[in-house]
């Protein structure tokens, strides 16, 4: 069964603070990771991972993907309280029925205190 | 561009009773997917369509679920007769095809409460 684990699955943290958040799958027909940020509200995407040891930056956002090892991090640099969310990992496999899917971990929640 | 829309963001019923969710998908997105997100949980795929067919309804407890996608544009999802244990999020998703390299846009979702 396709599996992927996130950790920790809560993290609260200060202002200004660096956090990196894990990902780790076992799964088969891997095609993609994938890192979204859900407040209350719909899931938002982060990153599209597809190569091992090529970095993906957006602002204070960074991922990367080990797919010898099978994880991902995400890191958030000097943190703020916008940061709050759950962050969702996601894998994208070629399922059974021969389409691509996506199976999600359960996710991180980030709270940000100032 | 607009985003996708779902609709009704807050539903409460009692249990045994019917439900149904809409989705509009981003306009000319294929591809169409629903998620039941079960609190703490990540979503979990329920449904998958390309156009107006089904592709994967595997993970769909058919016994009380159900969806169609009539025109290939918009979509229901309807639960008959709900039960406690539906009580989550159903999130409705896009994309433009099941092919390319290409995120799945989520609506809003509508949280369900079954009593």
């Amino acid at each position: 069964e396709d599996k992927v684990v996130q950790s920790p699955l809560s993290l609260v943290v200060h202002e200004g603070d660096t956090v990196t958040l894990n990902c780790s799958y076992e799964v088969t027909n891997f095609r993609s990771l994938l890192w979204y940020k859900q407040e209350k509200k719909a899931p938002t995407f982060l990153f599209m991972l597809t190569s091992s040891g090529i970095e993906k930056k957006s602002g204070r956002l960074s991922s990367i993907l080990d797919k010898k090892e099978l994880f991902s991090i995400l890191n958030i640099t000097a943190t703020q309280t916008g940061d709050s969310a759950v962050y969702l990992c996601a894998v994208e496999i070629l399922s059974g029925a021969g389409s691509y899917q996506l199976t999600f971990g359960k996710g991180t929640k980030l709270s940000v205190i100032p | 561009e607009a985003g996708v829309a779902q609709s009704p963001r807050y539903k409460i019923i009692e249990k045994r009773q019917s439900v149904a969710f809409w989705c509009n998908p981003i306009s000319g997105h294929a591809t169409l997917y629903w998620y039941q997100q079960i609190l703490g949980q990540g979503p979990k795929l329920l449904i998958q369509f390309q156009n107006n067919g089904v592709v994967d309804d595997s993970q769909l407890p058919k016994d009380r679920f159900s969806a169609e996608r009539l025109k290939g544009v918009d979509s229901t999802l309807k639960i008959q007769p709900a039960k406690l244990e539906d009580s989550a999020v159903y999130l409705c998703a896009s994309r433009p095809d099941r092919v390319s390299y290409n995120e799945q846009f989520f609506g809003p979702g509508t949280r369900l409460t079954v009593l």
